[in-house]
């Protein structure tokens, strides 16, 4: 399994700044990703972070607006650009972990998140 | 294309009572399959996950899920309800040849006393 610690666990930002949220996990993992939970509903994917290469944007995010940073095997950073109140959400940084032998042999392992409010 | 559809918004159920949150997929290829459980301001635990092996799969807290190929399901099922169970719940597919998780919309589980 995968610890990961996420920071900070909440902020209040004006619109117009930009935030950094951290994530460190306690084990080295290929694959990073970033996600956004907007307020009563489900999980967004922002990117896939995989170290040495650059973050997978989905459509819908631009790495202007959520420049993304993996300099190593177990740390990842989100920054959250020019915020608007829209930009109010959970964050939240997840991994992959393999198990066992074989693709299928995955698991998902969250941070707590990221509470972000803009105003 | 890859999707999860989790058919109910909002379960409410009293207490002692059986639970049944549904999920249907749709996938080109043979997934891995989860449920995820979110508290109130905690963050999401994994509850069970097929991946190919039995496809009647028991995970924590009593809850269960059956894989059905035939109908692209995989239902979560509790047989008593409690009240520590009230949460939000997330169906999620992982599909082998695409490196991410798709998660459903979520279904808000009330537990009446």
């Amino acid at each position: 399994s995968a610890v990961i610690s996420q920071k900070p666990s909440r902020d209040i930002c004006q619109r117009g700044t930009s935030l950094t949220i951290q994530c460190q996990v306690d084990s080295q993992v290929t694959m990073m990703f970033w996600y956004r939970q907007q307020p009563g509903q489900s999980l967004t994917l922002i990117a896939t972070a995989n170290q040495g290469s650059e973050a997978t944007y989905e459509s819908g995010f631009v790495i202007d607006k959520f420049p993304i940073s993996r300099p190593n095997l177990t740390f990842s950073t989100l920054t959250v650009s020019n915020m608007s109140p829209e930009d109010s959400s959970i964050y939240l940084c997840s991994v992959e972990d393999l198990w066992g032998v074989g693709e299928m042999n995955t698991e998902a392992f969250f941070g707590q998140g990221t509470r972000l409010t803009v105003v | 294309a890859q999707s999860v559809t989790q058919l109910d918004s909002h379960v409410s159920v009293s207490e002692g009572t059986p639970v049944l949150l549904r999920c249907n997929y749709s996938s080109s290829y043979s997934p891995s399959l989860f449920w995820y459980v979110q508290h109130p301001n905690k963050g999401l635990q994994l509850l069970l996950k097929y991946t190919s092996a039995a496809t009647l799969v028991k995970g924590i807290n009593g809850f269960e899920a059956e894989f059905k190929k035939s109908e692209t399901s995989f239902h979560l099922t509790k047989p008593s309800a409690h009240m520590s169970d009230a949460a939000e719940y997330f169906c999620v597919v992982r599909i082998i040849n695409f490196n991410k998780f798709y998660f459903g919309s979520g279904t808000k589980l009330n537990v009446k006393p």
